[in-house]
């Protein structure tokens, strides 16, 4: 069963804008982590946030938990056309299970 | 280079005609994985193994089988492949299960059954 289910299903951007996408979960979970799969590829894992972590960030990503809500938000700041891709968030206790993903699409 | 390599990347086969998806990963993981993508539906998970002849199903199992013989090696056993197995199919291996870990993948194999 899918733990995670991201939201927009698909998200449609210009370059240099910022993308959110919001992840909600289940159960209770002990860390989230987001994955990035461009086109037919293998996923890449971006980041993880710890269950008593209220925010994170890499680089040009920004990462948010709120556990009282069970839900997760990824935001990538200054988009490019190399963002294009689907984004996943991922979570489980014993095995990892994956959401259907969020296809974001930037236009240069 | 740490890696998770899977073979073929391309398969198109008959109804009824046994094949076998191959995953090696380099880097020592306890845990692997596999999983199949499909349009709509996101990743689920078919098999997945903790270790050395521990294996467990995961949402997805029929018409599949795996073996973990090795640590390095997890290779996915469709017997009898019909079409509804027509898929992208991913290996996935990490230090071990669950939300602590990073999990690395493989490039996917896409498989056709005619």
């Amino acid at each position: 069963s899918q733990q995670g289910e991201e939201d927009p299903q698909a998200l449609s951007i210009q370059e240099g804008e910022n993308a959110t996408m919001n992840c909600s979960y289940k159960t209770s979970i002990n860390n989230l982590q987001w994955y990035r799969q461009n086109s037919g590829r293998g996923l890449v894992h971006l980041i993880l946030i710890r269950s008593n972590e209220r925010e994170k960030h890499s680089g040009r990503l920004r990462v948010t938990l709120d556990t009282s809500k069970k839900s997760s938000s990824l935001l990538i700041t200054a988009s490019r056309a190399a963002d294009t891709a689907s984004y996943f968030c991922a979570t489980g206790y014993s095995t990892l299970t994956f959401g259907k993903g969020t296809m974001l699409l930037v236009s240069p | 280079e740490a890696q998770v390599t899977q073979n073929p990347r391309y398969l198109i086969t008959v109804t009824g005609k046994k094949l076998t998806v191959t995953c090696s990963q380099n880097m020592n993981h306890e845990y692997m994985s596999w999983y199949r993508q499909d349009p709509g539906l996101g990743l689920r998970q078919i098999y997945y193994s903790m270790n050395v002849e521990v294996t467990d199903k995961g949402d997805v199992p029929e018409g599949y089988k795996v073996s973990r013989k090795e640590k390095r090696n997890f290779p996915l056993i469709l017997e009898s492949p019909s079409p509804n197995q027509t898929s992208l199919y991913f290996c996935a291996s990490s230090p071990g299960g669950g939300d602590d870990y990073e999990q690395y993948f493989g490039p996917g194999t896409r498989l056709t059954v005619t």
